[in-house]
């Protein structure tokens, strides 16, 4: 069974600077790994995927995450916050192997900007 | 959102009656999913079909079924309304179960 931990729930940047959000995951197969973005009364929108290609992983809006098997880890960054990143994020694995191929998302993190 | 309406968007319902809601594509995609959003919990599967006429459960089942009768649409209900199950419903379309999976803009369901 595979699970995802998003180790912050709430984080706070000011316009500009770097964003960072943090994503622990456990697989027992090389999992597929998702970043989705929710704005406020909206549906999830999808930022970015990796799928065991390339380990940076480039999405929409400017963001991008880096794979990093020895840290389980799949952290998504951006490197100037603008207002309109303000939303919630979630963190999602997909199992590899057949028959377990369901989406288990994490908590999410909601991300504040501040002007 | 590509081509994934719900409806009702909003509904307000007492506690032991039926309710149902729908998901519409337009896309032709061949699985469709219906989740529930939760604080705390993320997102949680609750049913998902691969086909008409076929459908699975997800890991939050009880309480709810769910009916793919034509490819474009996928109902979600709830036989008797409980409380706890006052939420915010999405449904999610992918080609393939091993497609990313678009997500329609919600229903919040309300069950006093």
């Amino acid at each position: 069974a595979q699970s995802v931990t998003q180790l912050d729930s709430h984080v706070s940047v000011s316009e500009g600077t770097p964003v960072l959000l943090r994503c622990n995951y456990s697989s027992s197969y090389s999992p597929s790994l998702f970043w989705y973005v929710q704005h406020p009364n909206k549906g999830l929108q999808l930022l970015l995927k990796y799928t065991s290609a390339a380990t940076l992983v480039k999405g929409i809006n400017g963001f991008e995450a880096e794979f990093k098997k020895s840290e389980t880890s799949f952290h998504l960054t951006k490197p100037s916050a603008h207002m309109s990143d303000a939303a919630e994020y979630f963190c999602v694995v997909r199992g590899a192997n057949f028959g377990n191929e369901k989406l288990t998302f994490g908590t999410g993190t909601r991300l504040t900007i501040i002007p | 959102d590509a081509g994934i309406t719900q409806s009702p968007r909003h509904k307000v319902t007492e506690t032991g009656t039926p309710v149902t809601l729908r998901c519409h594509q337009t896309e032709n995609h061949r699985y469709m999913y219906w989740y529930r959003q939760d604080p705390g919990h993320g997102l949680r599967l609750i049913h998902y079909s691969y086909g008409v006429k076929d459908t699975d459960k997800g890991e939050v089942s009880d309480g709810y079924s769910v009916s793919r009768s034509k490819t474009e649409d996928f109902l979600l209900t709830l036989e008797s309304a409980t409380s706890s199950q006052t939420s915010v419903y999405f449904c999610a379309i992918s080609e393939s179960v091993r497609d990313e999976q678009y997500f329609g803009p919600g229903t919040r369901l309300t069950v006093t």
